[in-house]
């Protein structure tokens, strides 16, 4: 069935390096969004992006969404302990049900 | 202005009992999500509702159930609880469309014994 999809789940990262995650849908997206959720915490909304090949950055923070709407990924650079947590894509599937990715959990090591 | 608040925040059952949560909205917020949240499972999609009508439904079991008031407020049930239903249950709202930004309350904690 339709569903988004995100990898690597799980990515243990040095501090300083960086890294991507990836996600995709098996069917055109409206639109992508992002969400981290801290340890412990509840998911938050980071971005929404909309347009075919769009690029938004957000400090350290870069999202893409495929020329297709089938793709996207965020990338951090220059990885600090704030950034510990998962990340979620979610793509709305039908009208009234977005779909989120299984998430990739992000351990920083100092 | 206030979040998405969710009661109760912790709670414990045993197995065959029934459980209610509740979720009040951002003001204004008219569609109210709710999803399951398991480490194996991730966010699973449970039902959304707007103006007091469910427009969209997950797969999950009969057992699983909602309903929206006219001030917007939300409350799920699950009956006949099984060890499985042990999860983090999650509110989320928005002012219209359930498949824009969604702002999520913390969330009630179940465990089933």
């Amino acid at each position: 069935g339709q569903q988004v999809m995100q990898i690597p789940q799980y990515q243990h990262v040095q501090e300083g390096e960086d890294f991507t995650t990836y996600c995709n849908s098996s069917t055109t997206l409206s639109n992508i969004q992002w969400y981290k959720q801290r340890p412990g915490g509840h998911p938050v909304f980071l971005i929404q992006l909309v347009k075919s090949g769009e690029v938004k950055k957000q400090k350290r923070l870069t999202f893409q969404f495929g020329e297709a709407k089938k793709n996207s990924s965020l990338h951090i650079t220059a990885t600090q302990t704030t950034d510990v947590g998962t990340y979620f894509c979610a793509g709305p599937l039908d009208d009234y049900k977005l779909s989120f990715g299984a998430g990739t959990t992000v351990t920083v090591r100092a | 202005k206030a979040g998405v608040t969710q009661t109760p925040r912790y709670l414990i059952k045993t197995r065959g009992q029934q459980v209610t949560l509740s979720c009040s909205p951002i003001s204004g917020h008219r569609s109210v999500s709710w999803y399951q949240q398991t480490p194996g499972q991730g966010l699973q999609f449970l039902f959304e509702y707007f103006s007091e009508t469910q427009r969209n439904k997950g797969n999950f079991p009969g057992r699983f159930s909602g309903r929206q008031f006219s001030n917007s407020r939300s409350e799920m049930n699950v009956s006949t609880l099984e060890l499985g239903d042990s999860a983090l249950y999650l509110c989320a709202s928005s002012w219209d469309r359930s498949t824009g930004e969604l702002f999520f309350g913390e969330g009630s904690r179940l465990t089933v014994l």
